[in-house]
C-alpha cells in the first residue's frame, strides 16, 4: 500500500545540536510538506516543495532547512538556530496540478522530537 | 488572506449523543474544504470533503455541507461512539495546492 513513512518515531536533540527527520513516500506525488504541531494548536507550515529540486519557505522557516533531490524524499534539519525545537512535525504529500485541492493531503504518522 | 476558525475545545460527549463541530472559513475564491481526523500520537487522516457550494461531504457517519452563503462547513455526527475520540481539523485550499488548518477541536467520548 502507498503512503508516508516518517522516521524516527521519537527523536531527542541535546541543545546545538543539528538532528535531521526523514520523510519518504511512495505515493508519486510532486508535492511534499513540512508542518509542525504545538500541544493544543494547529498546524503551522514549515517549507513546501512543489517538485524535485524546488522548494519554499512557509510561515515559520527560521531555523530549519530541508532538501528535495528525489521525488520520494523530503527530509527536514532542525538546526540549533530554531530556540524552541519541542514539537511534533508532521509531513504530508499531494498530488500535483492543484491535486491538493481536489483530493486533499496524505499525511505520515509524525516524528515527536524533545530537547534533552 | 485565507482562514479558518473552528468552535473552541475540548468537547466533551456521552456515547450516542450528535455531535456538531463548527467551522467558518474566509477566502478570496472558491476553496474546497476539508475535515480531517487525528488520533493520538498519529497523523492526520482525512475525513471528509466538499470542493463546491452546496457539495456534502460524508464518511463513517460524519457529515458536512459546504455552505457558501453563511462561509461554514460544520460537521456533524448523529451519534458518537468511544472510538471517534480525536482532534478533528477543519481545512481548506483555495489555490494550488496550499491547505489552510484550523486550530482543531478536541472531542472526548464517553462510555
Amino acid at each position: 500500500d502507498g503512503g508516508i513513512t516518517q522516521s524516527p518515531k521519537y527523536l531527542f536533540r541535546k541543545e546545538g545540536q543539528n538532528v535531521t527527520l526523514s520523510c519518504e513516500q511512495n505515493l508519486n506525488h510532486d508535492a511534499m510538506y513540512w508542518y509542525r504541531q504545538d500541544p493544543g494548536q494547529g498546524l503551522r507550515l514549515i517549507y513546501y516543495s512543489q517538485i524535485v529540486n524546488d522548494f519554499q519557505k512557509g510561515d515559520i522557516a527560521e531555523g530549519y532547512s530541508v532538501s528535495r533531490e528525489k521525488k520520494e524524499s523530503f527530509p527536514l534539519t532542525v538546526t540549533s538556530a530554531q530556540k524552541n525545537p519541542t514539537a511534533f512535525y508532521l509531513c504530508a504529500s499531494s498530488p500535483p496540478m492543484g491535486g491538493g485541492r481536489q483530493l486533499g493531503y496524505t499525511f505520515g504518522s509524525g516524528t515527536r522530537l524533545t530537547v534533552v | 488572506g485565507n482562514s479558518v476558525t473552528q468552535m473552541e475545545g475540548p468537547v466533551t460527549l456521552s456515547e450516542e449523543a450528535f455531535l456538531t463541530i463548527n467551522c467558518t472559513y474566509t477566502a478570496t475564491g472558491y476553496p474546497s474544504l476539508f475535515w480531517y481526523v487525528q488520533y493520538p500520537g498519529e497523523g492526520l487522516q482525512l475525513l471528509l470533503k466538499a470542493t463546491k457550494a452546496d457539495d456534502k461531504g460524508s464518511n463513517k457517519g460524519f457529515e458536512a455541507t459546504y455552505r457558501k452563503e453563511t462561509t461554514s462547513f460544520h460537521l456533524e455526527k448523529g451519534s458518537v461512539q468511544v472510538s471517534d475520540s480525536a482532534v478533528y481539523f477543519c481545512a481548506l485550499s483555495d489555490r494550488g495546492n496550499d491547505m489552510r488548518f484550523g486550530a482543531g477541536t478536541r472531542l472526548t467520548v464517553k462510555p
